[in-house]
């Protein structure tokens, strides 16, 4: 069977300090993979998405990137993070394209900047 | 892309029936309707899609107007383990990833 894993469950990280979010899935192949992110009291936001290793489509310009190295890993990261980046990161993967794809979420990582 | 629109939270007493309704008046032939919820502190998970046709599985029922520009989530009997954030998305054949709005907080009273 299919497991996502993601780490670390909370993070609390200073203004300025770098960020890297790591998700992995296993029990599958090519994967799509995906990040959102959800702020205090707002609905899930779109933030990167993968088809293949190397590639990464970006939905939100913002403050973070993300990378693929490997076929079932994707790392969210950001050089210097800010107040607004708080909010809850979820990673997910999905094997089907199109109307019927379904998504499986990761349990997620807290992120609190201070 | 098409959006949905629900009510931004519903009460329910435990043992109870619960519809969840969704309007996307905006939807295209080839946009399947998708339902996910999501626990606190946890990450969404998948509760049924639906095209046309009524469906029905193991967690809910999804019951589609005819013209397909609303639809309704049915949970049959409550339980406290389904207060959650239920969401009602459309996945068209534009793109990859769904996109997910505010969805309904559910509440449900013992």
């Amino acid at each position: 069977s299919q497991t996502i894993h993601q780490w670390p469950a909370t993070l609390v990280q200073p203004v300025g300090s770098p960020l890297s979010l790591e998700c992995t899935v296993e029990g599958t192949s090519n994967p799509n993979l995906y990040w959102y992110r959800q702020a205090a009291g707002r609905g899930l936001q779109l933030l990167f998405y993968s088809v293949g290793i190397g590639q990464i489509s970006s939905e939100v310009p913002q403050n973070l990137s993300a990378s693929r190295p490997q076929d079932r890993q994707f790392i969210l990261s950001s050089k210097k993070l800010l107040l607004s980046d708080s909010g809850f990161y979820l990673c997910a993967w999905s094997v089907t394209t199109g109307s019927n794809e379904k998504l499986f979420f990761g349990s997620g990582t807290q992120l609190s900047v201070l | 892309d098409a959006k949905t629109t629900q009510p931004n939270s519903m009460e329910s007493n435990e043992e109870e029936p619960v519809h969840l309704p969704c309007n996307h008046s905006t939807i295209s032939g080839t946009d399947y309707i998708h339902w996910y919820r999501q626990l606190p502190s946890q990450g969404p998970e998948y509760v049924i899609h639906g095209l046309t046709s009524n469906v029905n599985n193991r967690m809910a029922s999804l019951a589609i107007a005819e013209d397909r520009k609303s639809s309704t989530l049915i949970l049959h009997r409550a339980t406290l383990r389904d207060a959650a954030v239920y969401y009602c998305i459309l996945n068209s054949n534009s793109g990859y990833a769904l996109n997910f709005g505010k969805g309904t907080s559910l509440l449900v009273t013992p």
